[in-house]
């Protein structure tokens, strides 16, 4: 069965640095998404993206933060210059065209910013 | 704001103790309501998609109902391997982003 997959699944960073958190999309999906999940706390969104550009970003998304696909697999989130409260699990997620609010998961990376 | 409330926070069943779960939105322009299931340090895990009230879905012990205001993931003789946090979310308007509630967190005893 098609699964999202991440690497790296744990990302241990010094404050101040910057991380890039990769995904590969299940392969005839067309819609991704970025969400975090603070220790204890609800997933949140962060971000979508459709036809190369960003579809829709929250209030966390800020100039920190910036998501690509730079090849016909990947999708990238890159945090500029992490912070301690960036500190999560990062998930991304995909859908298909004509179902795009189905979105399935893939494992996480767990992201440490010390 | 879409917002999306869970209860119980925790559940704590026996094994064969059927239960339901709740989870009440307030949106505007509902999409859909889906619930995922989520193990600890794990993503979480497609279960059901609603789109409109009255609408039921079904897998194997898990019974998903949606109303206009709230939804019901119910759990018929539950098995420990169903011990897991269910999320509920929401997508309104013309977003297709999910807004999820804190989830319950399902314990299932022998």
């Amino acid at each position: 069965e098609p699964e999202v997959t991440q690497t790296p699944s744990h990302q241990v960073t010094q404050m101040g640095q910057e991380v890039i958190l990769r995904c590969v999309p299940i392969s005839n999906h067309l819609y991704f998404y970025w969400y975090r999940q603070i220790l204890g706390q609800k997933v949140e969104f962060l971000v979508s993206f459709y036809n190369n550009e960003i579809s829709e970003k929250s209030e966390i998304f800020d100039d920190q933060f910036s998501v690509e696909r730079p090849d016909g697999s990947n999708f990238t989130l890159k945090i500029r210059s992490t912070k301690l409260e960036d500190s999560a699990m990062y998930f991304c997620a995909s859908s298909e065209v004509g179902r795009q609010d189905t979105q399935y998961f893939g494992p996480g990376t767990r992201l440490t910013v010390l | 704001e879409d917002q999306v409330t869970q209860s119980p926070e925790a559940l704590r069943l026996q094994e064969g103790e059927s239960s339901s779960l709740n989870c009440s939105y307030t949106v505007s322009g509902l999409r859909g309501l889906f619930w995922y299931r989520q193990d600890p340090g794990k993503g979480p895990e497609f279960l059901f998609t609603l789109y409109s009230a009255g609408e039921e879905k079904e897998k194997e012990r898990l019974k998903a109902t949606l109303t206009k205001k709230e939804s019901f993931l119910h759990i018929t003789a539950p098995k420990p391997e169903d011990s897991a946090t269910y999320l509920c979310a929401v997508s309104a308007g013309t977003a297709s982003k999910l807004t999820f509630g804190t989830g319950t967190r399902l314990q299932v005893t022998l």
